[in-house]
């Protein structure tokens, strides 16, 4: 089968920095994505790797290993408003219509 | 705005009623999605068109229709709704079916069967 595992939740204080795993189990690898969620509203796209290393764009950080089948996303300077849920978002092969196989999420809560 | 626009956002209907969710991007892509997301947040892809062409259909119960009037459109129907059908519905689209940037979604169908 196909799976990703992420935790379901993370805890973090304003102004530190937190890391949201996630370890895949797929047929074939396309690249990882991350997505966030806040409460009531729509996934948005955060950030994609096909390759290995890390992609940084302001705050927000994700890291790919494609041997360990493993990446994370890191959240830097955290604001209150980083409250949401965390989404990784596995891209499957061509068979599949490269459709995304997805995670089941992590809530991260923060701390004044 | 650009945008993928899904309306209603919030529907309440009865068991054994029809309802129809609609769905447009104005964003250029050429392929859009249906996905379910139950009360544990778990995002469940429900059916893609590519072009018009269906070519993702999961496992759903054949009471839910997809419709592609063109490429920018895509209409979800629902026949004879059911209590487990509670959830929240998101369009979204994307750039070919392999896009880098990723799907961009609408803001979801809230739908509460009573």
């Amino acid at each position: 089968g196909q799976s990703l595992e992420q935790p379901s939740e993370v805890t973090a204080v304003e102004g530190a920095i937190v890391q949201i795993n996630c370890t895949y189990q797929t047929s074939g690898f396309y690249g990882l994505s991350w997505y966030q969620q806040h409460d009531g509203g729509a996934p948005t796209f955060l950030s994609y790797n096909a390759l290995d290393g890390l992609e940084e764009t302001g705050r927000f950080s994700s890291f790919l290993s494609r041997s360990d089948s493993y990446g994370y996303l890191l959240l830097q300077e955290l604001q209150m408003k980083d409250s949401a849920s965390y989404f990784c978002a596995v891209r499957a092969p061509m068979d599949s219509n490269y459709q995304l196989i997805w995670g089941a999420g992590t809530k991260l809560i923060i701390k004044p | 705005d650009t945008a993928v626009s899904q309306t209603p956002k919030y529907l309440v209907t009865q068991m054994g009623n029809d309802k129809s969710i609609k769905c447009e991007q104005n964003l250029g892509h050429d392929t859009m999605y249906w996905y379910k997301q139950d009360s544990k947040k778990f995002l469940k892809i429900m059916f893609s068109y590519n072009n018009k062409e269906l070519i993702i259909n999961e496992t759903v119960p054949n009471r839910f229709s997809p419709k592609s009037p063109d490429k920018a459109h895509l209409n979800l129907h629902i026949n004879s709704l059911e209590l487990g059908d509670s959830a929240v519905y998101f369009c979204a689209s994307s750039l070919g079916t392999a896009s880098l940037r990723g799907y961009t979604f609408g803001s979801g169908t809230r739908l509460t069967v009573v």
